[in-house]
């Protein structure tokens, strides 16, 4: 079966350095994976996706993750945190064959300190 | 930017009582979705409907639940007989077409469900 594994539930950085939030996944199949983020009361905006075209997979905001078969590793990275990236962040895998339902990781809370 | 709504934002009920969640996914869209989250847990897969259908149910999506696409616009999730375990947080998405289109979902705000 398929699954991510978010290392981190919160990351803490300053404005101004960089983020690295970290995911590993399990799956039989080259994935497509998604990261996916939530601000307080809002719904959950894609951030960026990768269904096995390049590697580096540019986002929205800065944004940017790499897919790394070997490692089985989706981080999603961005090289200057700034105070509105404070959300809520899910690695996400979607599942091989059928209606490609979404199967989510835990979440990490990225705080952004001035 | 197109975007899908759902309402109310906020519902809370009586164990017991019957609830309807509205979503409008994006109008272009042919696959639709419910996940849940309850509060400190994972986003869950609910169900999922395709050309008035239900194409995939979770272990979740028991006989309580029932979606419905009464009209070209919107898209219904309703819970028969709430329990206080179904309080949670519960997101609509849909998704364009074939192939890598489907792939991606857009989510809607979220409906917060409280049963009490």
């Amino acid at each position: 079966a398929q699954s991510v594994t978010q290392l981190d539930s919160h990351v803490s950085v300053s404005e101004g350095t960089p983020v690295l939030l970290r995911c590993n996944y399990s799956s039989s199949y080259s994935p497509s994976l998604f990261w996916y983020v939530q601000h307080p009361n809002k719904g959950l905006q894609l951030l960026l996706k990768y269904t096995s075209a390049a590697t580096l997979v540019k986002g929205i905001n800065g944004f940017e993750a790499e897919f790394k078969k070997s490692e089985t590793s989706f981080h999603l990275t961005k090289p200057s945190a700034h105070m509105s990236d404070a959300a809520e962040y899910f690695c996400v895998v979607s599942e091989i064959g059928g209606y490609n339902k979404l199967i989510f990781g835990a979440g990490t809370r990225l705080a952004v300190h001035p | 930017e197109p975007e899908v709504t759902q309402t109310p934002s906020h519902q809370v009920t009586q164990m017991g009582q019957e609830v309807i969640l509205r979503c409008v996914p994006i109008s272009n869209h042919l696959y639709f979705y419910w996940y849940r989250q309850i509060l400190g847990q994972k986003v869950e897969f609910l169900v999922s409907f395709y050309n008035n259908e239900i194409s995939e149910k979770s272990e979740i999506f028991d006989d309580q639940f029932s979606v419905e696409r009464p009209d070209g616009s919107n898209f219904t999730l309703k819970i028969r007989s709430t329990k206080l375990e179904d309080s949670a947080m519960y997101f609509c998405a849909s998704s364009e077409g074939e192939g890598a289109t489907r792939e991606t979902q857009y989510f809607g705000p979220g409906t917060r469900l409280l049963v009490l």
